[in-house]
């Protein structure tokens, strides 16, 4: 149980483009997603933080206009890179919790590798 | 807000050598939890332990809440132990994990 998944798993695009990565909640329900960047041989750094049906809380230095975040059920949540550029490349994680409890186990999706030409 | 420092960052074992793995943090926590990240990148749980002591097969993992430390036990390494264990620990302020910088461990035949 507890599976998370992440659409795609890698994605080459041009400068100046959007993506879209879905993280989805496979066998239960998600009243929590986070995401998180990963730059080569560094740790997962928290960017946002959405719960079902409401507006996600961005960390301090994320800019919510360029990484638009939609949690519209309690299985699904997209991150959306928009006019990506190269500094933009990174590892994506999502993570789920099934409940608002902060002691509550979080469980990670495979990531998604993105590159920015 | 709460740090969190994992030591050693690095690590070459020969497989069947015991490791000891530790974190220590800078303030209580209420949710404390132990990763691997394999090659390809994913995120596996190892345990999710606030407190008190678990096993789970040559894994093991303590943590002294008291003390502000937890330590994760591989008994027995196999060279598919190698990755990046991370240690990630919230607080009662909105339940965000901060996670350590990892200790990548290398596990050679």
């Amino acid at each position: 149980g507890a599976v998370v998944s992440q659409h795609p798993s890698w994605v080459i695009c041009k400068s100046g483009t959007s993506v879209k990565i879905e993280c989805r909640s496979l066998d239960f329900q998600a009243t929590t997603m986070f995401w998180y960047r990963q730059f080569p041989k560094q740790s997962l750094m928290l960017m946002a933080t959405s719960n079902e049906g409401s507006k996600a809380t961005y960390e301090q230095g994320v800019e919510k206009d360029k990484f638009l975040i939609n949690h519209a059920s309690l299985t699904l949540s997209t991150l959306t890179v928009t006019s990506a550029h190269p500094e933009d490349s990174s590892f994506y994680i999502c993570s789920a919790r099934g409940t608002a409890s902060s002691t509550d186990t979080q469980y990670f999706g495979p990531g998604t590798r993105l590159t920015v030409l | 807000g709460i740090q969190v420092e994992q030591s050693p960052p690095d690590l070459i074992l020969q497989e069947g050598a015991n490791s000891t793995l530790r974190c220590n943090f800078s303030d209580s926590v209420n949710n404390l939890q132990w990763f691997h990240q394999n090659p390809w990148g994913q995120l596996i749980n190892l345990f999710y332990i606030p407190s008190g002591t678990k096993q789970n097969g040559r894994l093991s993992a303590t943590t002294v809440a008291t003390e502000r430390y937890s330590l994760l036990y591989i008994s027995s390494s196999q060279t598919t132990d190698s990755g990046v264990y991370f240690c990630a620990v919230s607080d009662n302020q909105g339940g965000k994990l901060i996670f350590g910088q990892g200790t990548e461990l290398s596990v050679k035949p």
